[in-house]
């Protein structure tokens, strides 16, 4: 069985301020781990992955996670927040390789303060 | 290109009627995936389609949720009987299927907002 936790469902930062969105994971097999993120009336859009590679992954709007085994974390980072920042993010876990049923977490709404 | 279509992008029905939610996937794609997004649980798997494969259909929570897929390509996402607690957004995603050794990004519309009266 796999799970993902997001540790606080409303995040709020100034903007300019660091950004760190909490996930942890548990799963059976080393897994495969995901950032999405959702603004107001779309759909999911991937952030960045892990698939056992580089431990430190950089996605796209200068966001980035570090998969920590020990600590079973998988948290997102941002250095400084930008207005357009403003979304919901969801932390995902699959399986493995040739898995495809994706497991998400709750969700955490991210509001950036001007 | 063209991302994930889905229609309608908002549905309102009385409690009892038939829906019907389309989903029209990325073009060459082979894998199509339906979630639900619901306040109270959040994101959750209903089934899944790889191309003449019999579809995983573990996260469809009642009898009255069936989906199909026509020709590997257009789906959709029926729902008879609609109750109150079916009203959630309804997300399509379709995928690459690249083999076991890799995993295959997905790929999301932006949904359909279904609200049960």
């Amino acid at each position: 069985a796999q799970s993902v936790t997001q540790l606080g469902s409303h995040v709020s930062v100034s903007e300019g301020a660091l950004v760190l969105l909490r996930c942890n994971y548990s799963s059976s097999v080393p897994p495969y781990l995901f950032w999405y993120v959702q603004y107001p009336n779309q759909g999911l859009q991937l952030l960045l992955k892990y698939t056992s590679a580089a431990t430190l992954v950089k996605g796209i709007n200068g966001f980035e996670a570090e998969f920590k085994k020990s600590e079973t974390s998988f948290h997102l980072t941002k250095p400084s927040a930008h207005m357009s920042d403003a979304a919901e993010y969801f932390c995902a876990v699959v399986l493995g390789a040739g898995s495809y049923q994706l497991t998400f977490g709750k969700g955490t709404k991210l509001s950036v303060i001007p | 290109g063209a991302g994930v279509s889905q229609s309608p992008s908002n549905k309102v029905t009385e409690k009892g009627k038939d829906v019907e939610l389309r989903c029209d996937p990325i073009s060459g794609h082979t894998a199509l995936y339906w979630y639900r997004q619901s306040l109270g649980q959040g994101l959750e798997f209903l089934i899944y389609f790889q191309g003449n494969s019999a579809p995983d259909k573990s996260g469809l929570p009642s009898d009255r949720f069936s989906a199909e897929r026509t020709g590997g390509s257009v789906s959709t996402l029926t729902i008879q009987r609609t109750q109150q607690e079916d009203s959630a957004v309804y997300l399509c995603a379709s995928s690459f299927l690249g083999g076991s050794s890799s995993y295959n990004e997905q790929f999301f519309g932006p949904g359909t907002r279904l609200t049960v009266l």
